[in-house]
């Protein structure tokens, strides 16, 4: 069946724009996370979703990034005035509930000039 | 607080060598440990996992066991083949979030 989706691939953009990055999980699973990876690093926990809801946004690194699963299903990452910082892959994981393995989707590379 | 330490690479082997790749955390309690497998151009994969101590992990020929009086879960493989070339990475699982390792790039040569 079909794997977690992101969309876009690639996406460039300048300092100070605005930003989406979308995840679609695989179908039924109930659990989503969202991961950021700088170049040479490991994944880094930004936020998990049960449902709707954000169970926990502790890695969310400031109030420039904000993320929604409104209907428990589809997730959009939002960043606001973006920095060169940001530039990272952003990888997105589905899991059926919070105690089954997650499995990963390919991730969107953002580059901010 | 949590976090995962794995060997720097990358990690250059012929075909046929004998892999290990280094692993150790430090976290509160006794948390799942993970292994994750990145190839070219793919996402990341579950190679393997132990879910308490003792626990050896398996897949693919590759092994893990969960060392809690050494904090370590490395990963070894008795023969690497050309197709084993990619990054890997140890996990653990904190709460319901996953904490990573930098990951190591491994080459295996023909």
């Amino acid at each position: 069946g079909a794997g977690v989706s992101q969309t876009p691939s690639n996406k460039v953009t300048e300092k100070g724009k605005y930003v989406e990055l979308r995840c679609d999980p695989i179908s039924g699973h109930t659990a989503l996370y969202w991961y950021r990876q700088s170049l040479g690093q490991g994944p880094e926990f930004l936020i998990y979703f049960q449902g709707t809801g954000a169970a926990d946004d502790s890695g969310l690194p400031n109030d420039r990034f904000f993320a929604v699963r409104p209907e428990g299903s589809v997730s959009t990452l939002k960043i606001q005035r973006t920095e060169r910082g940001d530039s990272a892959v952003y990888l997105c994981a589905s899991s059926p509930t919070t105690n089954n393995e997650q499995f990963f989707g390919p991730g969107t590379r953002l580059t901010v000039l | 607080g949590n976090s995962v330490t794995q060997m720097e690479g990358p990690v250059t082997l012929s075909e046929e060598a004998f892999l290990t790749i280094n692993c150790t955390y430090t976290a509160t309690g006794y948390p799942s440990l993970f292994w994750y497998v990145q190839y070219p151009g793919e996402g990341l994969q579950l190679l393997l996992k132990a879910t308490k101590a003792d626990d050896k992990g398996s897949n693919k020929g590759f092994e893990a066991t969960y060392r809690k009086e050494t904090t370590s879960f490395h990963l070894e493989k008795g023969s690497v083949q050309v197709s084993d070339s990619a990054v890997y990475f140890c996990a653990l699982k904190y709460g319901n979030k996953l904490v990573f390792g930098a990951g190591t790039i491994l080459r295996v040569k023909s």
